[in-house]
């Protein structure tokens, strides 16, 4: 298996651009994770899909994150209108149900830069 | 979620044993005690997971004293690419209860000549 697949590596937009990050679970996983990480505020949940439902949004910073996952196989965050105070990098993970043995698998992240 | 406190970071030599503990005095009894690494410009990685006692495997070993209130991650001669941060989490890894892992500081562990 390829591991968790995030596109784009790294992205750089202006200020009040839309930006959207994609995210391919490992195949089987039932749950995805986003989360985002900077210097300041160290790794922060943002959102997690079990089945594909959303089951804890608490972590969306504002209204301007929106999550979704149409498919087992898919999912995308995206941030509209992106703000410089959002540069960070952005990963996602996916986990299956024997969470306790294997735990979660983190892609390799989305470094964005909102200028 | 229990929170955890661990030291922001510690110093070793290549070829020494490094034992970093983390304490997490209000762990639920459903909680389960789980280790990761991270290298810069990468993913954190899961390392070890363990609920009582001792868990070994091919990286690490996992001690959990009878209260559980602490952990302590041993890593077995380190080399220089052990260098990363160490993260411990609590919480219930099972599905049917959610399940998900809130990342505190970590440690960072470097390694040195």
């Amino acid at each position: 298996d390829a591991g968790v697949i995030q596109s784009p590596r790294h992205e750089v937009t202006e200020m009040g651009q839309e930006v959207t990050l994609r995210c391919k679970p490992i195949s089987g996983h039932n749950s995805l994770f986003w989360y985002r990480q900077t210097m300041m505020r160290g790794l922060e949940l943002l959102i997690y899909f079990n089945n594909n439902v959303p089951i804890d949004d608490s972590g969306m910073p504002e209204d301007r994150f929106s999550a979704k996952m149409p498919n087992a196989s898919f999912s995308t965050l995206k941030i509209q209108p992106s703000e410089p105070r959002d540069s960070a990098v952005y990963f996602c993970a996916s986990s299956s149900l024997d969470r306790a043995v294997y735990g979660y698998t983190f892609g390799s992240g989305t470094r964005l830069t909102v200028v | 979620l229990a929170k955890t406190t661990q030291p922001i970071s510690m110093d070793s030599y290549e070829g020494q044993e490094v034992n970093i503990t983390c304490s997490h005095n209000n762990i639920a009894t459903n909680d389960y005690i789980t280790w990761y690494q991270q290298f810069p410009s990468q993913g954190p990685r899961f390392i070890i997971q363990g609920y009582k006692t001792k868990v070994t495997n091919e990286v690490a070993s996992l001690f959990i004293p009878a209260d559980r209130k602490s952990s302590t991650l041993s890593l077995p001669r380190v080399s220089l690419s052990d260098t990363a941060v160490y993260y411990c989490l609590v919480g219930e890894p099972t599905y049917n209860q959610g399940g998900k892992l809130i990342f505190g500081q970590g440690t960072e562990l470097s390694v040195k000549p």
